[in-house]
């Protein structure tokens, strides 16, 4: 079992609509969650973080935690091209290491 | 904003040769790390680096691979014989606690 799935497509979505991407992972123990942005040729870029159950919003961004059914989720609300990248569900594992999903391109249409 | 730099941000070299990647982490931070990404795959960890000792290495970090703050600045990776395999990208992280923070990467390509 891979320790973190994203196993959804590309997901397009038109300017000023919500994308919705998600995350599963193995460890129960887990505690710490992260999603991080890349560019196309770039490095993972972190826009956010979350280690409690429920929802933490940050801009546009709202991230989503539920322990029990082990799903991070990630919400960007009005959609922009900017936004246009794939994004990385990463959970903290082991000392500290961070084990990466193999990410979602979001593509927003204008 | 303090920021995580690298260098060279792209190196080419012959088999067999060894190469040294560079990495400055944000002056306040504690903890390093190297990761890579293979073109079109997910990134993998590597090493992670503290109080002057690894602290975690993946099964990919074997002994042709070393890490070393030579100074109170730097955080190196070394590859003493490099594979056609080990073409990637390169990317050195450093934190204070939890959220990790990713430098722009070297990208290493093997001929």
């Amino acid at each position: 079992q891979k320790e973190v799935e994203q196993n959804s497509g590309p997901l397009s979505v038109p300017e000023g609509a919500i994308a919705s991407l998600n995350c599963t992972y193995s460890d129960r123990g887990s505690q710490s969650f992260f999603w991080y942005r890349q560019y196309s040729g770039k490095s993972p870029e972190l826009i956010m973080f979350i280690y409690s159950n429920g929802d933490k919003e940050d801009g546009r961004f709202t991230a989503q935690l539920n322990k029990a059914s082990q799903y991070v989720s990630l919400l960007i609300r009005d959609s922009q091209p900017s936004d246009s990248a794939t994004y990385l569900c990463a959970v903290l594992s082991g000392n500290n290491r961070l084990a990466f999903g193999k990410g979602n391109q979001v593509v927003v249409i204008p | 904003e303090p920021e995580v730099t690298q260098t060279p941000s792209h190196q080419v070299t012959q088999m067999g040769q060894e190469v040294i990647l560079r990495c400055v982490p944000i002056s306040n931070h504690l903890y390093f790390y190297w990761y890579r990404q293979i073109l079109g795959q997910k990134v993998e960890f590597l090493v992670s680096f503290y109080n002057n000792e690894i602290s975690e290495k993946s099964e990919i970090f074997d002994d042709q691979f070393s890490v070393e703050r030579p100074d109170g600045s730097n955080f190196t990776l070394k590859i003493r014989s490099t594979k056609l395999e080990d073409s990637a990208m390169y990317f050195c992280a450093s934190t204070l606690g939890y959220e990790q923070y990713f430098g722009p990467g070297t990208r290493l390509t093997v001929t």
